[in-house]
């Protein structure tokens, strides 16, 4: 079972709400990862954790904020988005170690106005 | 600076013909080369990889990819092209010395015709 699954599928938020991304993996991966995309535009990452340890925040604004709760378990905080945070947020999973594939999920398309 | 180029934004083919989707990559050292296919509205699904080895590697849905290591690029092929293989399609390299980053190309839309 090579599966991630993500909730919502869909959000929209307005730019005072506070909300949360989640994404679950069951495979007994240790590295999670959280991706911004645009449209027609490639994944960026923004965080890495690892071992339930955030490893790498490719310098993401405060207003998201993740979370690792266990190791199957990866959340993403939203709070005071701007409209240009507006894509589709893709999570990902692997074993933290050389040459592992990544395993993404379907994603969360948010809208914030 | 390390980069993946895919020279093309769209690849147009008919169905049964071969198709190829072109990727070269500027990254030191024997990176780990991957492809990823995204349908619209999903998330990216991987469909094969090159560690070490043979340089022709086999993946998922018919696809193979060919590593050239003197030309720098891991060119993903079909033999025989299907109307649903029409997506958008990612080449993605990850650093030996840093796994945790997959630098990915711009991508590739695929559009195979009946």
């Amino acid at each position: 079972d090579t599966e991630v699954t993500q909730t919502p599928k869909h959000l929209v938020m307005g730019m005072t709400n506070k909300k949360s991304l989640k994404c679950e993996q069951h495979m007994g991966h240790r590295a999670m990862y959280w991706y911004k995309q645009k449209a027609k535009k490639p994944p960026e990452l923004m965080f890495v954790y690892s071992y339930e340890k955030l490893s790498i925040n490719e310098s993401v604004p405060s207003r998201f904020s993740p979370e690792c709760p266990n190791s199957s378990l990866l959340n993403l905080h939203l709070h005071a988005l701007q409209p240009e945070d507006s894509a589709l947020y893709l999570c990902a999973s692997s074993q933290p170690k050389d040459q592992e594939t990544q395993y993404f999920g379907p994603g969360t398309r948010l809208l914030v106005l | 600076a390390q980069s993946v180029a895919q020279p093309e934004d769209q690849v147009n083919v008919a169905e049964g013909n071969p198709l190829t989707v072109k990727c070269t990559y500027s990254v030191s050292g024997n990176p780990y080369l991957f492809w990823y296919v995204q349908y619209p509205n999903r998330g990216l699904q991987f469909l094969l990889k090159y560690i070490t080895g043979d340089n022709l590697v086999k993946g998922s849905y018919g696809f193979e990819a060919e590593f050239n290591k003197s030309q720098t690029s891991f060119h993903l092929k079909k033999p025989s092209a299907l109307v649903s293989d029409s997506a958008l399609y990612f080449c993605a390299v990850s650093p030996r010395y840093n796994t945790d980053k997959l630098i990915f190309g711009t991508g590739t839309r695929l559009q195979v015709f009946p």
